[in-house]
């Protein structure tokens, strides 16, 4: 099955330093790469995503970077901000013949932003 | 425009006790997913159904656990008997259709089992 690799664990960074968070995947099958930032208390929650027929997208200070014959993607974002401190996950997926897409979920990055 | 809502948002119980985690998903979402998230395993998916019909169990760790969705606005996950392996933060995710992206997640259940 698949297996999600994501890097750094934790990261810290000034206030409007970059920050680039990345992961790498198994299964070539997988065309869906979600990221999703969860603050304490709360459920992930969707900042982006990207299909396989894309190499990049960007939404505003966030984008990500996908490289299929890596098998491996980045989250980046830029001029951060105290707020953007957070657990952010990396996922994979593929659809099963059933039409389910199942993530499988990197282990994190906790993003700790310096005023 | 309510998300994903679930409850209780936290329960203490003892080892033993019969735990019911409840969730509403979206209006109009007919794909509900049940996570597990913990330290040690990160986020697992448990189950899923899709039109209230359970498609795909084989995350669900034991026989003590399982799940329900008697319409589709609700379902339940329910442990008994729960053990303290059991403590972890259990997420409810809801999308429009199965292979529709993104899932949206609910603030969790927060589960103490002593």
């Amino acid at each position: 099955g698949e297996n999600v690799e994501q890097h750094p664990s934790t990261l810290s960074v000034q206030e409007g330093d970059s920050a680039v968070i990345k992961c790498t995947y198994s299964d070539s099958a997988s065309n869906y790469f979600p990221w999703y930032k969860q603050e304490l208390g709360k459920g992930p929650q969707l900042i982006i995503d990207i299909r396989s027929n894309v190499g990049e997208k960007k939404d505003q200070r966030i984008a990500v970077t996908l490289n299929k014959t890596a098998k491996h993607f980045s989250l980046h974002i830029t001029e951060t901000q105290p707020e953007d401190s957070a657990v952010y996950f990396c996922a994979a997926s593929r659809s099963l013949n059933t039409g389910f897409q199942k993530l499988v979920f990197g282990t994190g990055t906790r993003l700790l932003v310096s005023p | 425009d309510a998300g994903v809502i679930q409850s209780p948002r936290h329960e203490v119980t003892e080892m033993g006790q019969e735990v019911t985690l409840r969730c509403k998903p979206i209006s109009g979402h007919n794909s509900l997913f049940w996570y597990r998230q913990t330290m040690m395993r990160g986020l697992e998916l448990l189950i899923y159904f899709n039109n209230n019909v359970p498609i795909d169990d084989s995350g669900m760790p034991e026989d003590r656990f399982s799940a329900k969705m008697p319409n589709a606005s609700f379902s339940t996950l329910k442990i008994q008997p729960s053990e303290p392996r059991d403590s972890a933060v259990y997420f409810c995710a809801s999308s429009p259709r199965p292979g529709d992206q993104p899932q949206h997640f609910g603030d969790g259940t927060r589960l103490s089992i002593l």
